[in-house]
Formats: C-alpha cells, sequence, structure tokens
C-alpha cells in the first residue's frame, strides 16, 4: 500500500524567513503533485516533479524531487503572509491510474508579520 | 472555459436521507475521479470513472456509496442512508483523454452535513 508521510504537519513562520516541508512516501511512484488548499477552497495545482532531480520553481516555492529516496521537498523562501495555506502532497503508482493518488496529511503554513 | 463544476456546494441531511452530488468535468474530459476529505485530513481516493463505466471503486466504501458518470449528464456520488460520519467534503476531479498526462483538475468541492 502506498503511504505518504509529510512533515511537518504545522508551521508557524515569520514574514521573510525560509522554511521546508518533507514528502516521503513509500513505494516507486511514477510523478508526485504539490497542491495547495485554502480553506473551503479548492486544490490549487503547484508543481508536478516527473524524474529524479527534478527542480520546479515559481515565485517563492520551488519543489524538488529525489526518487531514490523517495521524498520531495517544498521550499519557502522569504515567506509572505499569502502563501499561508495549507499544502499537499500527492503521488500516483501510474499505470492506467495517473489520477489515483495518494495525499499526505498536510502541512498547515501560517505566516505571520 | 468552464472548470470542474460540482454542486451543490453545501448539503445538509439528516441521518437516514440520501445524499446526490454532482459533478460536471471540464470540457473535453472523460475521465472522472471523486475524492473525500474528513475534517483536518487529506484527500482520500473514492472512485474512477469514465464514461459508462467505473474503472477502479477500490476506495470506494462497500455498502451506501455509489457512483456513476453517464453518457449524458454529469457524474453522480450518491450517498445512501447518511450518517454522521458521513460528513465530510467530496472533491470531484477530472482529467483529459486518456489520462496520461496525470495532471487533475479539481472542483471546488461539495461538503456534506450530516445531522
Amino acid at each position: 500500500e502506498l503511504k505518504v508521510e509529510q512533515n511537518p504537519l504545522f508551521l508557524s513562520m515569520q514574514e521573510g524567513k525560509n522554511y521546508t516541508i518533507y514528502c516521503n512516501y513509500s513505494t516507486t511512484s511514477d510523478r508526485l503533485y504539490w497542491y495547495r488548499q485554502d480553506p473551503g477552497k479548492s486544490l490549487e495545482s503547484l508543481f508536478v516533479l516527473l524524474s529524479n532531480g527534478a527542480v520546479k520553481q515559481e515565485g517563492r516555492l520551488m519543489a524538488s524531487l529525489d526518487t531514490k529516496a523517495r521524498l520531495s521537498t517544498l521550499h519557502i523562501t522569504a515567506a509572505v503572509h499569502d502563501l499561508s495555506a495549507t499544502y499537499f502532497c500527492a503521488v500516483t503508482a501510474g499505470g492506467t491510474s495517473y489520477g489515483k493518488l495518494t495525499f499526505g496529511q498536510g502541512t498547515i503554513l501560517t505566516v505571520h508579520p | 472555459n468552464a472548470g470542474v463544476m460540482q454542486n451543490p456546494r453545501h448539503l445538509v441531511r439528516r441521518r437516514g436521507q440520501e445524499a446526490r452530488l454532482r459533478c460536471s468535468p471540464m470540457k473535453g474530459h472523460s475521465h472522472v475521479y471523486w475524492y473525500r476529505q474528513l475534517p483536518e485530513e487529506g484527500l482520500k481516493f473514492m472512485v474512477y470513472l469514465q464514461k459508462e463505466n467505473i474503472i477502479d471503486e477500490s476506495g470506494m466504501p462497500k455498502e451506501r456509496f455509489s457512483a456513476e458518470f453517464p453518457k449524458e449528464g454529469p457524474s453522480i456520488l450518491r450517498i445512501q442512508q447518511v450518517v454522521r460520519g458521513d460528513s465530510a467534503a467530496y472533491f470531484c476531479a477530472s482529467s483529459p483523454q486518456g489520462g496520461n498526462t496525470g495532471e487533475l483538475f479539481f472542483g471546488e468541492g461539495s461538503r456534506l452535513t450530516v445531522l
């Protein structure tokens, strides 16, 4: 059974600081996703990582993937209040079920002034 | 270009009633996935459908839950005889035909409250 674990589950940051969210998964996966969810809203796709060593950046967020270690990181640079949200990583076993994702528990990020 | 549309956005039911949640995928998408999110948890896969076919229902509870995606019209997730533990947000996602891009587009969700 594919399992996905994120840490930390709660993250309180000051504006301007850097931090990293970690996502470990238990078995080989074809791809890894990072999503953002605001309270009461749907999931917004942030990154799709397809191969070992993949690194993608968008604004203050950067995601990387190490398939050998079964680890992905989401790095936040110089946090701002607008980044406050819940962040999920998710993986798929691929094959014919690319849309069958296994999600981590989520990391609730709060950025303080 | 409308995204994935779900309705109702909020639904309140009493124990024992039925809940029907609808999902219209993005235009051109023929793959639909339903996920459930319990309070303060991640999303859990329930079922994967293509038009008129259930492809994978390994995440569906064995009783009271059913899903369909007819040739015409939206996909429907049906919960019979709801119980308090069914209170959750139910998200629908769609992907393009073939699904090889692997990218899912999520709807805004339907939030079910069982009294």
